[in-house]
């Protein structure tokens, strides 16, 4: 099992340009989240989905937009990339949800310049 | 606004010491917790979580939960360098099903 994978691992984009966050998934989770980690600043949630088909906002949705067509796939869109969104991004898969184990992937160091 | 509160560090123990980390929450009604582990450049891994009041032991980790003082804890006893890392608490919202809410981490320092 890879676990959870993500691409790319680094990526720099300029002002205005859009970009898409590939995550996988091979454990057959129905659940997963996208975060962010800023530095001094915790894990915030983005978009979680709970089944292919069905997604909904976290904490810090404005920015981003996400799609779950498979349940493997939970692919993060960035459109008009902002200085704000520069950050780490990291996916992560749950089997029961958020109430139990969420496993991470290496995640996405994104600069916007 | 959901908050979970951590000291950030570092919190430096010599090797072979218990090292203590704490965390606060808001949400009175938060029934999940979690200690995550992060090194440095690489993504959380879950150590511990509990649910119940009172401690939960695996290994050299204990987690401590007080949900009446809102107040959680994590000892790891017999401190090794290889435990140098940012210790993630986090807490599952009472009101939004899948959203965790994560401090911003706790930086242990095992010295050698």
């Amino acid at each position: 099992n890879a676990g959870v994978t993500q691409t790319p691992k680094f990526r720099i984009l300029k002002i205005g340009q859009s970009m898409t966050l590939q995550c996988t998934q091979d454990m057959n989770h129905n659940y997963m989240y996208w975060y962010r980690q800023d530095p001094g600043m915790g894990l915030k949630l983005i978009y979680y989905s709970v089944g292919a088909g069905i997604t909904d906002k976290g904490e810090v949705p404005n920015g981003y937009n996400v799609s779950r067509s498979t349940t493997e796939d939970f692919p993060l869109r960035l459109e008009l990339a902002a200085p704000s969104q520069t950050s780490v991004y990291f996916c992560a898969s749950s089997s029961r949800g958020a109430a139990y184990e969420q496993y991470f992937g290496p995640g996405t160091r994104l600069t916007v310049t | 606004q959901k908050e979970v509160e951590q000291n950030s560090g570092p919190l430096s123990v010599p090797e072979g010491a218990i090292a203590s980390l704490n965390c606060t929450y808001s949400d009175r009604g938060s029934q999940s917790f979690f200690w995550y582990r992060q090194y440095s450049g690489k993504s959380p891994e879950l150590i511990m979580f509990i649910y119940s009041n009172g401690d939960k032991e695996d290994g050299r980790f204990t987690a401590q939960l007080n949900k009446a003082s809102q107040y959680v804890s994590l000892l790891i006893r017999d401190s090794q360098p290889s435990d140098s890392a940012t210790y993630l608490c986090a807490v599952l919202n009472s009101g939004g099903y899948q959203k965790v809410t994560f401090g911003i981490g706790t930086k242990l320092q095992v010295i050698p």
